[in-house]
């Protein structure tokens, strides 16, 4: 299976701060990689596929970048509905996986 | 715009065969290019891929489940299934249903069901 990690587990940070969450793969897998977005006793909603694609509907703070082992979520500018839980997916190999997720908090 | 709904019961036994149901509303699940799926998500832990089921009915599973899992479609209640026996308590789970569209993403999903796994 491919493993994906995600840096930092946590992190704490104020409206209006540029964020930054870091995903590695464990091996290439293109840019068969995709973010999603999960609030607390909800499911989880997609952000970006395809490592920089932005979702339809989705507000164009949220970008991604990255291709082979190395992606990035950005958010350009916090806003307070964007305190949650965020994960990395790679749909390169069955079986899909997830990154272990990175909780943005309020500071 | 496609709706998921999970159901299913909320207690199961260890080592019986938790049952859950999706149906689908907004859109057949025959129609379009979709791979019907399951997730689920034990408390305060992350997202764990169990496995998805094509309109043909191919599918793919995790192997950590060790063979554990079944994922089927019924095209006339519009509605896909899993089911996962001989259960322990590890399976305990929010499990969620998703669909998987031509992006390799899962862009809709149902609100998720708990089932817990005891005696």
């Amino acid at each position: 299976d491919i493993q994906m990690t995600q840096s930092p587990s946590s992190l704490s940070a104020s409206v209006g701060d540029r964020v930054t969450i870091t995903c590695r793969a464990s091996q290439s897998i293109s840019s068969y990689l995709n973010w999603y977005q999960q609030t607390p006793g909800k499911a989880p909603k997609v952000l970006i596929y395809d490592a920089s694609s932005l979702q339809s509907g989705v507000p164009s703070r949220f970008s991604g970048s990255g291709s082979g082992t190395d992606f990035t979520l950005t958010i350009s500018s916090l806003q307070p509905e964007d305190f949650a839980t965020y994960y990395c997916q790679q749909t390169y190999s069955t079986p899909w996986t997830f990154g272990q997720g990175t909780k943005v908090e309020i500071k | 715009q496609v709706q998921l709904q999970e159901s299913g019961p909320g207690l199961v036994k260890p080592s019986q065969t938790l049952s859950l149901t999706c149906t689908v509303s907004g859109g057949s699940i025959s129609s379009g290019s979709y791979y019907w799926s399951w997730i689920r998500q034990p408390a305060g832990k992350g997202l764990e891929w169990i496995g998805r089921i094509y309109t043909s009915g191919s599918t793919n599973y995790n192997p950590s489940l060790k063979s554990r899992g079944s994922i089927s479609i019924d095209t006339s209640k519009n509605h896909f299934s899993l089911n996962l026996t001989s259960v322990t308590a590890a399976d305990t789970a929010v499990y969620y249903c998703a669909t998987e569209g031509g992006n390799s993403c899962l862009d809709y999903w149902g609100q998720g069901t708990l089932v817990t796994v005891s005696s």
